[in-house]
């Protein structure tokens, strides 16, 4: 079945590092593909998306490039700051009659 | 604001005693979702609604129901808890099911105990 697998955390960084956060998928079809932020205490909130192959996504200096052909949507920023602490998840959608497809999720924390 | 809201956002309850968290939009979204996440299993659906008076299982629906009678309110129904239901729930909704955003709620923490 469809599948979003992503690399366990929690991922510990200094502030103005680099992220890399791997997100790999398995789908039939043509999926869209989601990268999610959980704030602590909050619910989540859409961060960048990509509808097709090639396609990247970018928000608040992140970015995630749609690769077809590793099944890839790796998420990536430049330099992270504190504010960026938090549980990000990798997700799929491949059509009607089916849910947001999740990854575990990916603890992410900075410290300055 | 464009919001999904859900109540309550903490709630501790007996084994079964009936309880009901409810989730209410303002987006005029069609499909509405909930989830349950726990952790080392990230964000598991519960059930779905594609419309008014239209719903399916999700992923884990065994212990829980809802209802759509209305466009904006997708209520989550626990007829008898138990502690396995334990858990974070989300509320969510989104324009269609395919392609675009998805809002989520803050969030109930239940606790049955």
């Amino acid at each position: 079945g469809d599948s979003v697998t992503q690399m366990e955390g929690p991922v510990t960084l200094s502030e103005e590092a680099f992220l890399t956060i791997n997100c790999t998928y398995t789908a039939t079809g043509y999926p869209s593909l989601f990268w999610y932020v959980q704030y602590p205490g909050e619910g989540l909130q859409l961060l960048l998306k990509a509808t097709k192959a090639d396609d990247k996504g970018s928000n608040k200096g992140f970015e995630a490039t749609y690769r077809k052909e590793t099944t890839s949507f790796h998420l990536e920023k430049g330099s992270v700051q504190v504010s960026d602490s938090a549980v990000y998840f990798c997700a799929l959608s491949v059509g009607a009659g089916t849910a947001l497809i999740f990854g575990k999720g990916t603890t992410l924390s900075v410290s300055s | 604001e464009a919001q999904v809201t859900q109540n309550p956002r903490y709630l501790i309850t007996v084994t079964g005693k009936k309880l009901t968290v409810t989730c209410s939009q303002n987006m005029n979204h069609e499909y509405m979702s909930w989830y349950r996440q726990d952790p080392g299993l990230g964000l598991r659906q519960i059930y779905y609604s594609m419309n008014v008076e239209v719903t399916d299982k999700g992923d884990v629906p065994e212990g829980y129901k809802v209802s759509r009678k209305e466009k904006r309110n997708f209520p989550l129904i626990l007829e008898s808890p138990s502690p396995n239901q334990t858990s974070l729930y989300f509320c969510a909704s989104s324009f269609s099911q395919v392609n675009t955003e998805a809002f989520f709620g803050q969030g109930t923490r239940l606790t049955v105990v």
